[in-house]
């Protein structure tokens, strides 16, 4: 059972490049979630996704794109990178149904998308 | 102005010692939870609290909610090396956007061997 899964690992990219943050799930949830993480601002929320076909902005959302192509799948795509985009990008996925958080939800997070923007 | 103050940010203590984290906040949650975060992972859920006052244990671990159901801590026995990591509190706030997490900046912990 693989989890979360997100690709690439690592990436490099010059100002101006677009490239687009893989992330699929096989827990069957029905939410997804996008976050970065940055040294010292913990970890904030781009964008998520309630259900298939639904998506909603998050706290950080400028700059950033998602795609919600299947139950499985949550992708994250830079149209033009920018030196302030460097950071440690996670998905998560999340049990339970419904755009609301309870006690009862649980995030299940990727291992994350290191992502240098020069 | 950050939702959710962790404290301290950085802790070094010697195998054996016990430490305090705290996660402090002057709004009222729904529910916390406490994650632990190994480098070149993601965060992963280590406890969910929901009742004010609330105390749960997890082997070595002691989570508690405040009364008033704005403050938690996570009191560690007997560290060991094993416990090192970056550990984070994150909750729903009652009454606010109760469809995202609120995320702590994180506390940083090392035991040494």
């Amino acid at each position: 059972n693989a989890g979360v899964t997100q690709t690439p690992k690592f990436q490099v990219l010059k100002t101006g490049q677009s490239m687009t943050l893989q992330c699929a799930q096989d827990m069957n949830h029905n939410s997804m979630y996008w976050y970065r993480q940055d040294p010292g601002m913990g970890l904030r929320l781009i964008y998520y996704s309630a259900s298939e076909g639904t998506t909603d902005k998050g706290e950080v959302p400028n700059g950033y794109n998602v795609s919600r192509l299947n139950k499985r799948e949550f992708s994250l795509r830079l149209e033009s990178a920018a030196p302030s985009q460097t950071s440690v990008y996670f998905c998560a996925s999340v049990t339970g149904t419904g755009i609301f958080l309870t006690a009862k939800n649980i995030q299940y997070f990727g291992a994350g998308t290191r992502l240098s923007v020069l | 102005t950050q939702l959710l103050e962790q404290s301290p940010q950085f802790l070094s203590i010697q195998e054996g010692e016990n430490l305090t984290v705290y996660c402090n906040s002057s709004s009222v949650f729904s529910s916390l939870q406490w994650y632990r975060q190994e480098p070149g992972e993601g965060p992963v859920l280590l406890v969910t609290v929901v009742t004010g006052g609330e105390v749960k244990k997890l082997k070595r671990l002691t989570f508690q909610f405040g009364d008033a159901r704005k403050d938690s801590s996570l009191h560690i026995t007997a560290a060991q090396p094993g416990d090192t990591g970056l550990y984070l509190c994150a909750g729903v706030r009652s009454g606010g956007s109760n469809y995202k997490l609120t995320f702590g900046k994180g506390t940083l912990l090392t035991v040494n061997p």
